[in-house]
């Protein structure tokens, strides 16, 4: 595709239900990132890969965030159990792994959990 | 921690003047970049600067780059009224190429 896709645009959960976020990035973009803006505030780093490893999960705030990504294309973040606190816009971001790393970012999924 | 912070949170100006928008940051980088996010949702990539570089220019937008004293400012020129917009610098750092971002300035140009 042209740019960077993500879905659902916006999801509705209650308290306690797991949520799967997904990310079709730029294609040909080796490298990937999920971030994480909650309202009136700036990005949250969540986590990268480049290819389908991630060498830097270090942004997941909990052990109820996971993510992974397959032939180097899709990414799905999965959160468990969500809570209130989640509620954010999640965005994913594309580059190619070069010296200007320049990310392009999907429109995000608005996250409500009740 | 914070990385980059900018200034002002708020700026409001009169379309056709020029917007000036500051960014500071800690460490050291690899670069710094501007975004710009209209209605809460995708950031869009406006310019890139390398550590190495002091000035850039695209279209009405001129970016400073001063590593001495860790800081960046974004000049739009003869704004308009659809510059209204969040902007957040964001730098790279690293060997992983993270972008950090700052909270983002609300640009608002009145018409």
């Amino acid at each position: 595709g042209a740019g960077v896709s993500q879905s659902p645009s916006n999801k509705v959960t209650e308290k306690g239900k797991d949520v799967e976020l997904r990310c079709d990035p730029i294609s040909g973009h080796t490298a990937l990132y999920w971030y994480r803006q909650s309202l009136g505030q700036g990005l949250e780093f969540l986590i990268y890969f480049q290819g389908n490893s991630a060498p830097d999960k270090s942004g997941l705030p909990s052990d109820r965030f996971s993510a992974e990504r397959t032939g180097g294309s899709v990414s799905t973040l999965t959160i468990q159990r969500t809570q209130q606190e989640d509620s954010a816009v999640y965005l994913c971001a594309s580059s190619l792994w070069t010296e200007d790393n320049t990310q392009y970012f999907g429109p995000g999924t608005r996250l409500t959990v009740l | 921690s914070q990385q980059g912070e900018e200034d002002p949170q708020a700026l409001s100006i009169q379309e056709g003047e020029n917007a000036t928008m500051n960014c500071s940051y800690k460490t050291s980088i690899n670069n710094l970049q501007w975004y710009r996010q209209n209605s809460g949702r995708g950031l869009v990539h406006l310019i890139l600067i390398r550590s190495n570089e002091r000035e850039k220019h695209s279209g009405r937008l001129r970016v400073t780059l001063d590593t001495s004293k860790k800081s960046s400012s974004l000049l739009i020129t003869a704004s308009r009224a659809a510059d209204t917009a969040s902007y957040f610098c964001a730098t790279e750092t690293g060997a992983n190429s993270k972008l950090t971002f700052g909270k983002g300035i609300t640009l608002s140009v009145r018409p």
